[in-house]
């Protein structure tokens, strides 16, 4: 059974919209959550880390987390077609310090 | 902010020969280093971990004696894919970590087994 679990997409929105992505983890020691972007060919860059219930905002993205439900989310507003990449959502377990990766999802920003 | 240098970016090897793949922190000292591989297409499958003067950790069904990771320094760990094989064509990057600046990826190695 997989970990960290994303729809694979694609995901496709016009360019304005607000791009919501969503991410579930099966481990409920899970104590922190990461979103990735990554572009084809290149290794993933960090956009958002959370570690406490609730929204956190950082310019246009924001990543939600609900611990009881095991869900993390992250919304992209006024998206851009720069923005079509890969998004991958991982989580750090509560026992070890390494990153534990869902499959992604593809955005399409449609111009 | 951390940088990670990872090298080469592509390598082309005949199968059965072995390549080295170098991962270094360039500004800060990483405790915990680790390999991921890429398929096409999929996600980045954690191989293996490795801590400065110990023996790496891998997970399961990663072949240690083929996958040789070397973790002699804060700042280098090398991986090492002996006697490859086509089937070991795939994307290698790695990570550093520092609980100050938490995960930092390397900009990964397209290896190419022919």
């Amino acid at each position: 059974q997989k970990e960290v679990e994303q729809n694979s997409g694609p995901l496709s929105v016009p360019e304005g919209a607000i791009a919501s992505l969503n991410c579930t983890y099966s481990d409920r020691g899970s104590q922190s959550f990461f979103w990735y972007r990554q572009y084809s060919g290149k290794s993933p860059e960090l956009i958002m880390f959370i570690y406490s219930n609730g929204d956190k905002e950082d310019g246009r993205f924001t990543a939600q987390l609900n611990k009881a439900s095991q869900y993390v989310s992250l919304l992209i507003r006024d998206s851009q077609p720069s923005d079509s990449a890969t998004y991958l959502c991982a989580t750090e377990g509560d026992s070890s310090y390494k990153l534990i990766f869902g499959s992604g999802t593809r955005l399409l920003v449609r111009p | 902010g951390a940088v990670v240098s990872q090298h080469p970016s592509r390598v082309i090897c005949k199968s059965g020969t072995s390549v080295k793949i170098e991962c270094r922190s360039l500004d800060f000292q990483a405790t915990t280093m680790f390999w991921y591989r890429q398929f096409p297409k999929q996600s980045l499958m954690l191989m293996a971990t490795s801590n400065e003067g110990s023996k790496a950790t891998y997970e399961q069904g990663v072949e240690k004696d083929k996958f040789l990771i070397n973790h002699a320094s804060l700042t280098l760990s090398t991986l090492t894919v002996t006697s490859a094989h086509p089937e070991d064509s795939s994307f290698y990057i790695c990570s550093a970590m520092d609980r100050t600046y938490g995960y930092t990826f390397g900009s990964g190695t397209r290896l190419t087994v022919v």
